[in-house]
């Protein structure tokens, strides 16, 4: 079956340092692979949709890698800031074509 | 322009009680998704429309969830009768959606509905 895994660990990194989290995901084909930020409370907020003939793609201080070949995407986010504290939701498109599935999030704490 | 509108934000119910949430998705949205988020976990999908008919519910625990978007719009989600494991938020996101295309373009999710089933 289709499954996407995410750092299970929350991440702590130091203000000003790159922060990279990681998407693997296994038994899937996705034309697309998008990346969602989720605040405590809130529904997730979409940041970058990158495509599978697309290496990399870049959003202000974010940077999105996808590897097909791996099965894997980093999300880089530089110059962090405490306000990138939240959890980030890696999610793929279903075979079917049409709603995405989620991984579990991975949790990151931007320390002053 | 308004976003996802979900009401309630939060509901208390004791188990084997019923309840039901409401979803506006942005105007114009052909496509209405309704997510269950268990703590600590990702979305699960449970049901999408296009417009008003179902594309995927292959995940619903339909011997106790329904859900129904009459005129394409508004939709609703219903649980009855409730079990402590539906203890979740319950997301409800749009897309402008193209039937029978892969998506290709971004979610927009509501607040949610925080459900606890005592």
């Amino acid at each position: 079956s289709q499954k996407i895994e995410q750092n299970s660990e929350a991440l702590n990194i130091q203000e000003g340092k790159t922060a990279t989290l990681t998407c693997n995901y296994t038994n899937y084909s996705p034309a697309y692979l998008q990346w969602y930020r989720q605040d405590p409370g809130r529904g997730p907020v979409f940041l970058l949709l990158i495509r599978e003939n697309e290496k990399e793609k870049r959003k202000e201080r974010l940077k999105v890698t996808f590897d097909t070949t791996l099965k894997q995407s980093l999300f880089h986010i530089t110059a962090s800031q405490p306000a990138d504290s939240a959890t980030y939701l890696c999610a793929l498109d279903v075979d079917s074509g049409y709603a995405l599935n989620f991984g579990k999030g991975t949790s990151l704490l931007v320390t002053p | 322009e308004a976003g996802v509108a979900q009401s309630p934000r939060y509901k208390i119910i004791e188990k084997r009680q019923s309840v039901a949430f409401w979803c506006n998705p942005i105007s114009g949205h052909a496509t209405l998704y309704w997510y269950q988020q268990i703590l600590g976990q990702g979305p699960k999908l449970l049901i999408q429309f296009q417009n008003n008919g179902v594309v995927d519910d292959s995940q619903l625990p339909k011997d106790r969830f329904s859900a129904e978007r009459l005129k394409g719009v508004d939709s609703t989600l219903k649980i009855q009768p409730a079990k402590l494991e539906d203890s979740a938020v319950y997301l409800c996101a749009s897309s402008l959606g193209i039937a029978g295309a892969r998506n290709t373009g971004e979610l927009f999710f509501g607040e949610g509905s925080r459900l606890t089933v005592l």
